[in-house]
């Protein structure tokens, strides 16, 4: 069975550092990957996602994930965070290319100090 | 053009109760899912609804169902509610049902059962 593991429940940064949230995944067959952002009292948006092309991918407001087949990992880092990044980050899984069965992560709270 | 809309936003219950959420989907999308999210726990697939054929469902009791209308908006009905059954209801909808589309989220209805 799939399953996803986020390492850290909160996250805290200062304003323009890196950020690094931690996925490592479990799957039985190559995975599709995804990572989401929810601000407050809204639903979930796409950051990213991988599909079995590039390693690193490349998404929205700047940030990156790059897939680690060996490590069963898919980070997710931003060279330099910003106020507006505060929120709630989940990395998901999908085996399957046909259904949308999302498997999710508990997620992770990113909070960003000025 | 208009986003997932789910109804209501919020609403409260007594154990024993049923209640049932409204999904309109993005337009042209033909896929719909349900998630549930617990306060502090990612979201948990509970069903996915294609061209109103069910093509999914997660580890959820026979008190859930769903159903997908012609016009691809969708309902979920929770029977006998628990105390447990309070959450935070998504819905997402995505054009195919392949595991490799994007999926949109709503942003939920949450429900609290006294």
């Amino acid at each position: 069975a799939q399953s996803v593991t986020q390492l850290g429940s909160h996250v805290s940064v200062s304003e323009g550092a890196l950020v690094l949230l931690r996925c490592n995944y479990s799957s039985s067959v190559p995975p599709y990957l995804f990572w989401y952002v929810q601000y407050p009292n809204q639903g979930l948006q796409l950051l990213l996602k991988y599909t079995s092309a590039a390693t690193l991918v490349k998404g929205i407001n700047g940030f990156e994930a790059e897939f680690k087949k060996s490590e069963t990992s898919f980070h997710l880092t931003k060279p330099s965070a910003h106020m507006s990044d505060a929120a709630e980050y989940f990395c998901a899984v999908s085996e399957t290319l046909y259904g949308n069965k999302l498997v999710f992560g508990a997620g992770t709270i990113l909070r960003v100090k000025s | 053009d208009a986003g997932v809309t789910q109804s209501p936003t919020h609403l409260i219950k007594t154990r024993g109760q049923q209640v049932t959420l409204r999904c309109s989907p993005i337009s042209g999308h033909k896929s719909v899912s349900w998630y549930q999210q617990v306060l502090g726990q990612g979201p948990q697939f509970i069903f996915q609804y294609y061209e109103k054929e069910e093509r999914g469902r997660g580890n959820f009791p026979d008190r859930f169902s769903a159903r997908q209308f012609p016009n691809y908006s969708s309902e979920l009905n929770v029977n006998a509610l628990l105390l447990g059954d309070s959450a935070l209801y998504l819905c997402a909808s995505s054009f195919s049902r392949s595991g490799t589309g994007e999926l949109f989220f709503g942003e939920g209805s949450r429900l609290t059962v006294l």
